[in-house]
């Protein structure tokens, strides 16, 4: 079955402790993407990549980091989580840049205190 | 500055009615659309898509509309059914990312 899929999907971390949300796909997909989703503000991009070893910013990249090493895994890395990055963060895969359509994960609840 | 606007975040439909979602944006380098239907504790799942090159796409009960010179794109779901009461989420694509809109939630009412 052709799925993209995030671990864990719910975390509860303290202020400072470094954490990472596994995203893996499954249909050979070129493109990778992270949004985070919060109330009144929708989805934004966090970072992409468009290629393995290619990444790029999105609209809110403070705070994360993200690697490509294999075409199939798109980490997020959180070095230092704060209060502020508490959201709902989907990962999604699609064959080429933007222009297809996407295929998100379930997403990754994630809250830090 | 926000690039995508979906200006009404809710909308309430008697099912068999027609549902009209709408879309503004602002950056002229968009040129392709598309829509995602998101349901609670679930990921956003692709509807439809235009490229600017068109004006109207239609996959069974969804179409969807593109007005250039607007900067403005609207998704017709006729007839509307409860299943399809929904958070949708327009998007707009430059060369590399994926805009969105803040969604809106649509309430289909039996």
């Amino acid at each position: 079955e052709a799925q993209v899929t995030q671990n864990p999907r719910y975390l509860i971390t303290v202020t400072g402790k470094k954490l990472t949300v596994t995203c893996s796909q499954n249909m050979n997909h070129e493109y990778m993407s992270w949004y985070r989703q919060d109330p009144g503000l929708g989805l934004r991009q966090i970072y992409y990549s468009m290629n393995v070893e290619v990444t790029d910013k999105g609209d809110v990249p403070e705070g994360y980091k993200v690697s490509r090493k294999e075409k199939r895994n798109f980490p997020l890395i959180l070095e230092s989580p704060s209060p502020n990055q508490t959201s709902l963060y989907f990962c999604a895969s699609s064959y080429n840049r933007g222009r297809n359509e996407q295929f998100f994960g379930p997403g990754t609840r994630l809250t830090v205190l | 500055d926000q690039q995508v606007k979906q200006n009404s975040p809710s909308l309430s439909v008697q099912e068999g009615r027609i549902s009209i979602l709408n879309c503004d944006y602002t950056n002229s380098m968009f040129d392709y659309f598309l829509w995602y239907k998101k349901y609670p504790a679930e990921g956003p799942t692709f509807l439809i898509s235009i490229s600017s090159i068109k004006d109207k796409n239609e996959d069974g009960r969804f179409t969807v509309f593109l007005n250039k010179s607007a900067k403005h794109l609207s998704l017709h779901i006729v007839p509307s059914q409860p299943g399809d009461s929904a958070v949708y989420f327009c998007a707009a694509s430059g060369y590399s990312t994926l805009t969105f809109g803040k969604g809106t939630m649509l309430l289909v009412s039996p």
